[in-house]
């Protein structure tokens, strides 16, 4: 069964350095998408980047990279120059599927989170 | 921009009372999703709609219906609540179909409890 495993429950980072959120992943398909969500305390989920299992580069949007392991199945997150809005939650996350076929819908399976904590 | 709206975004119950969670989006589009979050917990899923006119169980059906009513409109009910349905629900969309690399946007989720 797919699963997402995150085995950092909580991370301190100052402000302005890098930080790298962990994800591994289990899964038997070979056609599958990686996902990072963002939560900050007032509750919301917001997509930060995508990575495809046949993306031959890492994904980058602006201060997020995707450092997309195939053969070790990790697909962590990398935070370039991290700031005060940084603080929150992290979640991975995973889509289901083999084949995205037209009524699969593409449902996810979350990892349990990594609270992010930015000092100044 | 809109996006997914959920309604209400509080509620208290009692236990054995109903009532139906609205989610609605403006984003045409094809999927739509129901979500739990309890503490420490990742989301999980309750039940999706892959397009208007299907719905499927996902990890936690038990104790929720639902109904598509519409392309726009994806509703939880719970017929009769229990304090274990306590949690945070959020409502999400995505585009669906071959359209793999696109990300679900999420509402601003719903307070449920229940007492």
């Amino acid at each position: 069964a797919q699963k997402i495993t995150q085995t950092q429950p909580g991370m301190f980072v100052q402000e302005k350095e890098a930080v790298t959120l962990d994800c591994t992943y289990d899964t038997s398909d070979q056609s599958y998408g990686l996902f990072w969500y963002k939560q900050p305390s007032s509750g919301e989920m917001i997509f930060l980047i995508y990575q495809g299992s046949y993306d031959e580069q890492n994904a980058t949007e602006g201060r997020y990279s995707l450092n997309f392991q195939k053969a070790r199945k990790s697909a962590n997150l990398v935070i370039s120059a991290s700031q005060l809005g940084d603080s929150a939650m992290y979640f991975c996350a995973m889509r289901e599927g083999a084949l995205l076929l037209y009524n699969q819908g593409g449902k996810l399976i979350f990892g349990q989170g990594t609270e992010l904590s930015v000092k100044p | 921009n809109a996006g997914v709206t959920q309604t209400p975004k509080f509620q208290v119950l009692k236990t054995g009372q109903s009532m139906t969670l609205q989610c609605a989006q403006d984003m045409n589009h094809n999927s739509m999703y129901w979500y739990r979050q309890d503490p420490g917990m990742g989301l999980r899923l309750i039940y999706y709609s892959a397009s208007e006119g299907t719905t499927d169980k996902g990890e936690v059906p038990n104790g929720y219906n639902v109904s598509r009513l519409n392309k726009r409109e994806f509703s939880l009910r719970l017929e009769s609540a229990a304090p274990s349905q306590t949690s945070v629900y959020f409502c999400a969309s995505s585009v669906g179909g071959t359209g793999s690399n696109q990300p679900q946007h999420f509402g601003d989720g719903t307070r449920l409890s229940i007492l």
